[in-house]
């Protein structure tokens, strides 16, 4: 499957503390994005990641992407109640224009 | 990146029954879309590839004959599902690429088949 793997599958932390989510693939891409999804709502886009970059911040976000290993890495920091969520990677992959999603981390932040 | 408007955002409907869902571009001509399929606590799963004026592309496992996909002009596709069951429930939600490698979504559609 090419489909991204991700881990943890669920994380439980309280406001304030960081949140770290990996994400693993198996062939070459084009890009890693990260996606959120409140329960039952749609996608919001967070960060995309090209093949050729290895770090990128928004905000509280940082992604890093490591080719050699095949994996990615979304880090949120200072984590607030609202960022309870489940958080996507999705990659691109090269020669196909369609996103394949990982299985996704569900994070509960605890005020 | 583009704007992407689906409807309805739920529906319910009873088995054997059809039920079709919209996927407007708002702002882009979306010569692709796509459509995923999210069942309860899990990933989404892409389902097909809509384009524009000729017939679209299935996954492997999707029955081209109960999800029915027509994308008749650059801004809408509509996925129905046809004889709807009650494992047909999920959440379907749409997605444009746009240009360079940014996707939009759309809200996304819980059908919920009793």
């Amino acid at each position: 499957s090419q489909q991204g793997e991700e881990d943890p599958q669920a994380l439980s932390i309280q406001e304030g503390e960081n949140a770290t989510m990996n994400c693993s693939y198996k062939t070459s891409i084009n890009n890693l994005q990260w996606y959120r999804q409140n329960s039952g709502r749609g996608l919001v886009h967070l960060i995309l990641i090209r093949s050729n970059e290895r770090e990128k911040h928004s905000g509280r976000l940082r992604v890093t992407l490591d080719t050699s290993k095949k994996s990615s890495s979304l880090l949120i920091t200072a984590s607030r109640a609202a960022d309870t969520a489940s958080y996507f990677c999705a990659v691109g992959w090269r020669g196909y224009s369609t996103l394949t999603f990982g299985k996704g981390t569900m994070l509960l932040v605890s005020p | 990146g583009a704007v992407v408007s689906q409807h309805p955002s739920w529906v319910i409907c009873k088995s054997g029954t059809s039920v079709k869902i919209e996927c407007r571009s708002l702002d882009f001509q979306a010569t692709t879309m796509f459509w995923y399929r999210q069942f309860p606590k899990q990933s989404l799963m892409l389902m097909a590839t809509s384009n524009e004026g000729s017939k679209a592309t299935y996954e492997q496992g999707v029955e081209k004959d109960k999800f029915l996909i027509n994308h008749a002009s650059l801004t809408l596709s509509t996925l129905t599902v046809t004889s709807a069951h009650p494992e047909d429930s999920s959440f379907y939600i749409c997605t444009v690429k746009g240009q360079g490698d940014g996707y939009t979504f759309g809200s996304g559609t819980r059908l919920t088949v009793v």
